[in-house]
């Protein structure tokens, strides 16, 4: 089955650039049939989804980080990964990799959901 | 978007059943999908635990139910068992974004 694991420096220093690369194996990233979409969860607090990415390269971000994000996909590594830039303390996360199912029915109701997820990787911003 | 609105903790003893809400808006929640679930263990990555509203992945107990009314969407535990302690997600799509309940505390008495 498909799995997603995380990697990427575990410690950043503020003001600088947050890099993760989400490797996927037991799937092609380029089926077509799914987005790819990075998730982080602060310590001790709840899930925010930061973005996704679907194969061909486009993108749809939080808008509420949107000014700071940029995720992007190598589908000869299988890979998507994501830049923050500008961190501070607040984005000290566990950053999870997800890959997100979705389509609209013949109604107009559209279905998403995560699965499978990465086993997360913790970020520190610290000096 | 502002996060999903879930209730901070629920409580039940083995053998009951709970309830956990998810209100958002008309935007989100109320618009034409439906949320997803997530389990979450301490330490563990998310879970997914109901899928379009109500349906169940392979895998997953049948004492786990969805539904929807309106602008709020509820996951049912039925049967609690010790095992199913853990942090409750719900996440909608919400116009090309993606938002996700505060989350919610189950504790098994």
């Amino acid at each position: 089955q498909v799995q997603l694991q995380e990697s990427g420096p575990g410690l950043v220093k503020p003001s600088q650039t947050l890099s993760l690369t989400c490797t996927v194996s037991g799937g092609s990233i380029s089926s077509g049939d799914y987005y790819w979409s990075w998730i982080r969860q602060p310590p001790g607090k709840g899930l925010e989804w930061i973005g996704y990415i679907y194969y061909s390269g486009s993108t749809y971000y939080n808008p509420s980080l949107k000014s700071r994000v940029t995720i992007s996909v190598d589908t000869s590594k299988n890979q998507f990964s994501l830049k923050l830039s500008s961190v501070t303390a607040a984005d000290t996360a566990v950053y999870y990799c997800a890959r997100e199912s979705g389509y609209y029915d013949s109604s107009g109701y559209y279905y998403n959901w995560f699965d499978p997820w990465g086993q997360g990787t913790l970020v520190t911003v610290s000096s | 978007q502002s996060a999903l609105t879930q209730p901070a903790s629920v409580s039940g003893s083995p053998g009951q059943s709970i309830t956990i809400s998810c209100t958002g808006t008309s935007s989100d929640v109320g618009s034409y999908n439906l949320v997803s679930w997530y389990q979450q263990h301490p330490g563990k990555a998310p879970k997914l635990m109901i899928y379009e509203g109500s349906k169940r992945p392979s895998g997953v107990s049948n004492r786990f139910s969805g539904s929807k009314s309106g602008n709020t969407a509820s996951l049912t535990i039925s049967g609690l068992q010790a095992e199913d302690e853990a942090d409750y997600y719900c996440c909608s799509y919400a116009g090309s974004s993606r938002v996700f309940g505060g989350g919610t505390k189950l504790t098994v008495l």
